[in-house]
């Protein structure tokens, strides 16, 4: 299938800095790109959805301010978590799909500790 | 927006056993119910999916049923293996949003 990544696999930040996350998708063009928070052995909460050129869409009780998405290209998004808190610590994943088929494929993962 | 509940959150079988996972949706619009494993600390995969035109999909030892009417489907999996072993998230999708269930940890006893 598809290949996603994501960069940097894990990262460690004092409190109050801000994180950038990348997700790429290799060896497709992702018309759409998602992004989920996920907590220890909790499901996959999807944070927000973004399409090539456009604005995210955010799902309620997301900060948009606080959680800022780019779509710059077909090939990369990027998520940075801005003034990041303790409790932004989790694990984040991208997914990506292209504009056919409907299944989307998962990144790694980025795993944020915040100090 | 779309609810998806699924249970058991924790199942253990004996290796040979079936698993049963069960999800239900509230959007009668979602058309599209994928089925990932993930294992600790990796990526959810995609182990199987069914679209609302079908009932039933089978895939070796894995099959998933979809009750349209009742809003709600099904992960079958039959002669469980050590390997099946990880959590298992259903998701209910219509378009460009995917809502996933509170998955189901899945212990294959040997």
């Amino acid at each position: 299938g598809a290949v996603v990544s994501q960069h940097p696999s894990w990262v460690i930040c004092k409190s109050g800095t801000s994180v950038k996350i990348e997700c790429r998708s290799l060896d497709f063009q992702a018309t759409t790109m998602f992004w989920y928070r996920q907590f220890p052995k909790q499901s996959l909460m999807l944070m927000a959805t973004s399409n090539e050129g456009s604005k995210a869409t955010y799902e309620q009780g997301v900060e948009k301010d606080k959680f800022l998405i780019n779509h710059a290209s077909l090939t990369l998004s990027t998520l940075t978590v801005t003034s990041a808190h303790p409790e932004d610590s989790s694990f984040y994943i991208c997914s990506a799909r292209s504009g056919g088929p409907v299944e989307q494929f998962f990144g790694p993962g980025t795993r944020l500790t915040v100090l | 927006g779309e609810n998806v509940e699924q249970h058991p959150s924790t199942l253990s079988v004996q290796e040979g056993d079936s698993a049963v996972i069960k999800c239900t949706y509230s959007d009668s619009a979602s058309n599209y119910f994928p089925w990932y494993k993930q294992e600790l600390g990796k990526r959810p995969q995609l182990i199987i999916d069914i679209r609302s035109n079908v009932g039933e999909k089978k895939d070796q030892r894995i099959a998933v049923t979809l009750n349209k009417t009742a809003k709600h489907f099904s992960l079958h999996i039959t002669e469980t293996q050590p390997e099946d072993s990880a959590v298992y998230f259903c998701a209910a999708s219509k378009g460009n949003q995917f809502y996933f269930g509170t998955g189901t940890s899945l212990t294959v006893i040997p």
